[in-house]
């Protein structure tokens, strides 16, 4: 069982710079978000998408873009990287919450550590 | 807007000791709580979910309770062992499919 796949795992980055994180899952779920973790803080939510073809600013979307034109894949796109966005990524999926199918928890990869020097 | 936030942001115990951890959020039109723990340096490890319809659930020495109304949650780790030693995340689906975290609790079990 795959789950929820982030490529890549390190990736050091020199300002003005972009890339594409990836995020893949196998769990046909609907929801898939991006969050970004500093050291010694919670999570927070980047961008969000419902669907394929739908997607929606979080907490902290400047800087990033994202897309969703499959259910399987939601990449992150960092344009004109800057020191602010070192980080570790988090990719999450879930099914539809608030429906009566009982696991509608959340899987989370296993994170992508950027550093923009 | 969606706030979540936990206390205390720092817990250190004795090994054997109950605790609890709290989690309170400032919108209660949520779907489900989720409760996390993140070891150093790794991922994110679901422990417990609950619907908004529950009040609780349970899984080994951890049981989770929600007080939607009041916009409160609590972690209770019973007889806490060095493994336990972790951070600790709570976070809320908003209705419209957000899924907002509290910053997290520390937790240290001394042998």
């Amino acid at each position: 069982n795959a789950g929820v796949t982030q490529t890549p795992k390190f990736r050091i980055l020199k300002i003005g710079q972009s890339m594409t994180l990836q995020c893949a899952q196998d769990m046909n779920h609907n929801y898939m978000y991006w969050y970004r973790q500093d050291p010694g803080m919670g999570l927070k939510l980047i961008y969000y998408s419902v669907g394929a073809g739908i997607t929606d600013k979080g907490e902290v979307p400047n800087g990033y873009n994202v897309s969703r034109s499959t259910t399987e894949d939601f990449p992150l796109r960092l344009e004109l990287a800057a020191p602010s966005q070192t980080s570790v990524y988090f990719c999450a999926s879930s099914s539809l919450p608030g429906t009566a199918k009982m696991n509608t928890e959340a899987f989370f990869g296993q994170g992508t550590r950027l550093t923009v020097v | 807007k969606q706030e979540v936030t936990q206390i205390p942001a720092a817990l250190s115990v004795p090994e054997g000791e109950n605790l609890v951890l709290n989690c309170s959020f400032t919108d209660s039109a949520i779907y489900n709580l989720q409760w996390f723990r993140q070891d150093p340096g790794k991922g994110l490890t679901s422990l417990l979910l609950i619907q908004s319809s529950q009040r609780e659930q349970t899984s080994g020495r951890l049981n989770a309770s929600l007080d939607k109304s009041s916009g409160r949650s609590t972690l209770y780790i019973a007889a806490s062992q060095p493994g336990d030693s972790a951070t600790y995340l709570c976070a809320v689906y908003n209705q419209g499919g957000k899924l907002i975290f509290g910053q997290g609790t520390e937790l240290s079990v001394k042998p």
